[in-house]
């Protein structure tokens, strides 16, 4: 069966300083992998996605860019955090862009 | 624009009293809508995909439904453990598949 795994849990960073979450698909392959950014009492908002290798769509302009260095790896960076960059960060894969999505636990980021 | 609404934003339920959640959708061309549940500090788990209006799904205590303009999550009978935070997502036809438009949520408490 698929896991997705997500770390850490939960982060607390200064401002200025870089950020690096990491997200690892397992029993699956090519998946489209997703990061999300949820806050309080909205929806889910799309960050980036991406369905290869080396291939990454930004859905909204920010101060964070993501990776894909491998098919099941998916990692979300900052170079210098803003204190609006805190929130609950979600990754997600799919088998396709027609099916359901499947989430990670969640990273917690709490920028002070 | 692709928009989602969910009501009430928040239910509170005695055990074993039956109810809906509402999710009302305006997309352009509907390809599937999506429900997930989600539990305080975890990313969301997903319960049902419905690609078509009249199409319903069951998963132990609950039940989802489709029509053309909104869906319904029915839940029978609750129990304390389905409390969670529930939440429906549409992907539109034209978007090339790779956003969901999430809603807000409803909040539901049961309690014992």
């Amino acid at each position: 069966s698929q896991t997705i795994h997500q770390w850490p849990a939960t982060l607390v960073q200064p401002v200025g300083s870089p950020l690096s979450l990491e997200c690892t698909v397992e029993g699956t392959s090519n998946p489209n992998l997703y990061w999300y950014r949820q806050a309080a009492g909205r929806g889910l908002q799309l960050l980036f996605y991406s369905v290869g290798i080396g291939q990454i769509s930004s859905e909204v302009p920010q101060n964070l860019s993501a990776s894909r260095p491998q098919d099941r790896q998916f990692i979300l960076s900052s170079k210098k955090l803003l204190l609006s960059d805190s929130g609950f960060y979600l990754c997600a894969w799919r088998r396709d862009r027609w099916t359901e999505a499947f989430f990670g636990q969640g990273t917690r980021l709490t920028v002070v | 624009e692709d928009q989602v609404t969910q009501s009430p934003e928040a239910l509170r339920l005695q055990e074993g009293e039956s109810s809906s959640l509402n999710c009302s959708y305006t997309v352009s061309g509907l390809r599937g809508l999506f429900w997930y549940r989600q539990d305080p500090g975890k990313g969301p788990e997903f319960l049902f995909t419905l690609y078509s209006a009249g199409e319903e799904k069951e998963k132990e205590r609950l039940k989802a439904t489709l029509t053309k303009k909104e869906s319904f999550l029915h839940i029978t009978a609750p129990k304390p453990e389905d409390s969670a935070t529930y939440l429906c997502a549409v992907q539109a036809k034209d978007n090339y598949g790779q956003n969901f438009v999430f809603g807000p949520g409803t909040r539901l408490s049961v309690l014992p």
